[in-house]
């Protein structure tokens, strides 16, 4: 069992709102990501980090902004939430060797 | 650029059938890891299985293996003995030890016919 958590798990917010979706995990994992995925289609990286005060851009350009103070904790931001945000998002973790990732179950984001 | 593609958006098996999805990978690395990935319908990412490129035996997990041709670039997965809680997206994914990044393909929905 994977010991990574993410909430909220559902949220339905307004068009102008600050939301931050919260993922943690209990394994001291280095190594996280956030991906967005459309409901059936493909995972796409949008951010990751490789430990404490490291964050990167992934490969799909997001209006989202990441953190990671703590080892534990990688929470995902947006600042001006807009309904092309609508969408899941997943935050996995990678153990040191990286032959294992282990994902959250994911946020599902609904802005009106 | 890595690159993941499953060409199979969509497949169907009969229960008890066995099925292979397809899964190519186009790299200039030498060392990383492929993986198979399950999602059912609003559930977690689970992982299925998984393959070191510099292992040249194919992994194997109970029903599920892979054929992993490394110079074709090529990692299907077979599921043999289809059951009904095998329906599910499955993603192809790739992550190279240089930068630790995990490449998904598109996923192919897999649907069983009992």
């Amino acid at each position: 069992e994977a010991d990574i958590y993410q909430t909220p798990r559902y949220l339905v917010i307004g068009t102008g709102k600050k939301i931050t979706l919260e993922c943690s995990q209990t394994m001291g994992h280095d190594k996280m990501y956030w991906y967005q995925q459309d409901p059936g289609m493909e995972l796409h990286l949008i951010h990751y980090s490789y430990g404490v005060n490291s964050t990167e851009k992934g490969d799909l350009s997001s209006e989202s902004t990441v953190s990671r103070i703590r080892t534990e904790h990688f929470p995902l931001t947006l600042e001006s939430a807009r309904p092309s945000h609508t969408s899941q998002y997943l935050c996995a973790s990678s153990n040191p060797s990286g032959n294992t990732i282990y994902f959250g179950e994911g946020s599902w984001l609904t802005v009106v | 650029a890595q690159t993941v593609t499953q060409s199979q958006p969509e497949m169907s098996v009969q229960e008890a059938e066995t099925v292979t999805l397809s899964c190519t990978y186009d790299t200039s690395e030498s060392d990383y890891y492929l993986f198979w990935y399950k999602q059912p319908p609003s559930r977690q990412m689970i992982l299925v299985i998984r393959q070191e490129a510099y292992k040249q035996q194919n992994a194997t997990e109970n029903r599920f293996s892979v054929n992993f041709q490394k110079a074709a670039k090529s990692f299907s997965l077979k599921i043999s003995d289809s059951q009904l809680g095998d329906a599910a997206m499955y993603f192809c994914a790739y992550r190279t030890n240089r930068d630790d990044k995990i490449i998904f393909g598109k996923g192919t929905r897999l649907h069983i016919l009992p």
